[in-house]
């Protein structure tokens, strides 16, 4: 595998369901990003991790929580998602932080019934 | 508010000629201009970048032009070609020091064989 990978690609849940998202970068970068698309909006940046710390959450609400156990791999735990939650959720990476090229993945479309 | 805007949701160019996508900007802290393509069912992919130092920037058949005073920034692509057809996205960043790239909405380019 190259580049940015993330599973599962399409995602269909209930708001009790507990669900993970999962994104591995295989680029040898040392940040990576979870962002949101919803329909005619922009991309939203959710968070952002770097040396697995978190650096930054846009105010997002709790019912999202992310993990970055090392710097390869990121993931996004959903839980009692609202149907207003469904999108394409992105993973990206990449080296070092300000202004560094991001490498996206090919995103899971979520939908939240 | 949108701090960085794509007007054009969608622009029809014929094969062979030049397509021009616009972005325009209102944070004047933004410092650094990317443009991504993305496929359906697949992430963004970087395309092409500028710094505000500069006023121009060509890679290949890609140019992108930065004009500062007027806080906007075009992407010129010639000659078009029909698998350019995709989503162009303009993104920025602030002066150095956050990971943030704030995305507009993206303009469907449609190239007609």
């Amino acid at each position: 595998e190259t580049g940015v990978t993330q599973t599962p690609r399409h995602l269909v849940m209930g708001m009790t369901n507990k669900k993970s998202l999962k994104c591995e970068q295989h680029l040898g970068h040392n940040a990576m990003y979870w962002y949101k698309q919803s329909a005619k909006k922009p991309l939203e940046l959710m968070f952002v991790y770097s040396l697995e710390e978190r650096v930054e959450n846009n105010s997002v609400p709790s019912r999202f929580s992310p993990e970055c156990p090392n710097s390869s791999h990121l993931f996004l735990h959903l839980h009692t998602l609202q149907p207003e939650d469904s999108a394409l959720y992105l993973c990206a990476s990449s080296q070092g932080g300000s202004q560094e090229t991001q490498y996206f993945g090919p995103g899971t479309r979520l939908l939240v019934l | 508010d949108q701090q960085v805007k794509q007007n054009s949701p969608s622009l029809s160019v014929q094969e062979g000629r030049i397509s021009i996508l616009n972005c325009d900007y209102t944070n004047s802290m933004f410092d650094y201009f990317l443009w991504y393509k993305k496929y359906p069912a697949e992430g963004p992919t970087f395309l092409i970048s500028i710094s505000s130092i500069k006023d121009k920037n060509e890679d290949g058949r890609f140019t992108v032009f930065l004009n500062k005073s007027a806080k906007h920034l075009s992407l010129h692509i010639v000659p078009s070609q029909p698998g350019d057809s995709a989503v162009y996205f303009c993104a920025a960043s602030p002066t150095s020091g956050t990971y943030k790239y704030i995305f507009g909405t993206g303009t469907r380019l449609k190239v007609l064989a």
